[in-house]
């Protein structure tokens, strides 16, 4: 079966950091791009981060450019969100999700595997 | 404010059609294919259809994607209650480099 699987949520103050962990399976991890997206309480969804199948192209949402850092360990089949300076607009559900990505002759981006996620809250 | 514009709620009764719109511009829509998911309440998003109107399999063929122009728009045929959910159109914006949704559509069988 093709999954992953968040963790590492929690609740954590202003300022501060948290690292987001994805565990995938059940399909060859480094053959695939990764991307987190994230939801607010009641709000619809947001594009965080996106890393492709050997980490040497990343590209983040402006809103959290220089403050969260997106990487992979492909022996680990492992996807990471490294998150910093924390504010409180960044209390959500965050999912791992699969990439498909290419060029057709344009370039596309969908997601085609979703995790259920892991929640971040961020208070003091 | 989402750059891709879609309608907060739509309706029908069971048994009918609805559509969901989906509407970008030239930097998105207009030059990018177009994904649209599903999520039910309290569940992970689920790809619905990629490609502006592929289906991945195990998608029934009530569910349909369109593009013209800078908009989409998502069919769903022979409602059902169990497709009451939110739905939300994606894509690539290459002025901003970024994947995109739209602000996402609440779908009630009535």
């Amino acid at each position: 079966e093709v999954l992953v699987v968040e963790s590492g949520g929690g609740v954590i103050r202003p300022g501060g950091s948290l690292r987001l962990s994805c565990a995938a399976s059940g399909f060859t991890f480094d053959d695939f791009d990764m991307s987190w997206v994230r939801q607010a309480p009641g709000k619809g969804l947001e594009w965080v981060s996106t890393i492709n199948w050997n980490g040497g192209s990343t590209a983040y949402a402006e809103s959290v450019k220089g403050r969260f850092t997106i990487s992979r360990d492909n022996a680990k089949n492992s996807l990471y969100l490294q998150m910093s300076s924390l504010r409180a607009e960044d209390t959500a559900f965050y999912h791992c999700a699969r990439g498909i990505a290419g060029f057709n002759p344009h370039y596309y981006y969908y997601m085609d595997v979703w995790g259920k996620g892991t929640t971040v809250t961020v208070s003091s | 404010q989402s750059v891709l514009t879609q309608p907060p709620s739509v309706s029908a009764a069971p048994g009918q059609k609805v559509t969901i719109s989906c509407s970008g511009s030239s930097s998105n829509i207009g030059y990018h294919y177009v994904s649209w998911y599903q999520q039910l309440p309290g569940t992970a998003p689920k790809l619905l259809i990629y490609d502006n109107n592929s289906r991945p399999s195990g998608i029934p063929d009530r569910f349909s994607g369109s593009k013209s122009g800078t908009s989409a728009t998502l069919g769903i045929t022979g409602l059902q209650t169990g497709d009451e959910a939110d739905y939300y159109c994606g894509t690539w914006d290459s002025s901003l480099n970024a994947v995109l949704f739209g602000g996402g559509t609440k779908l009630t069988v009535l």
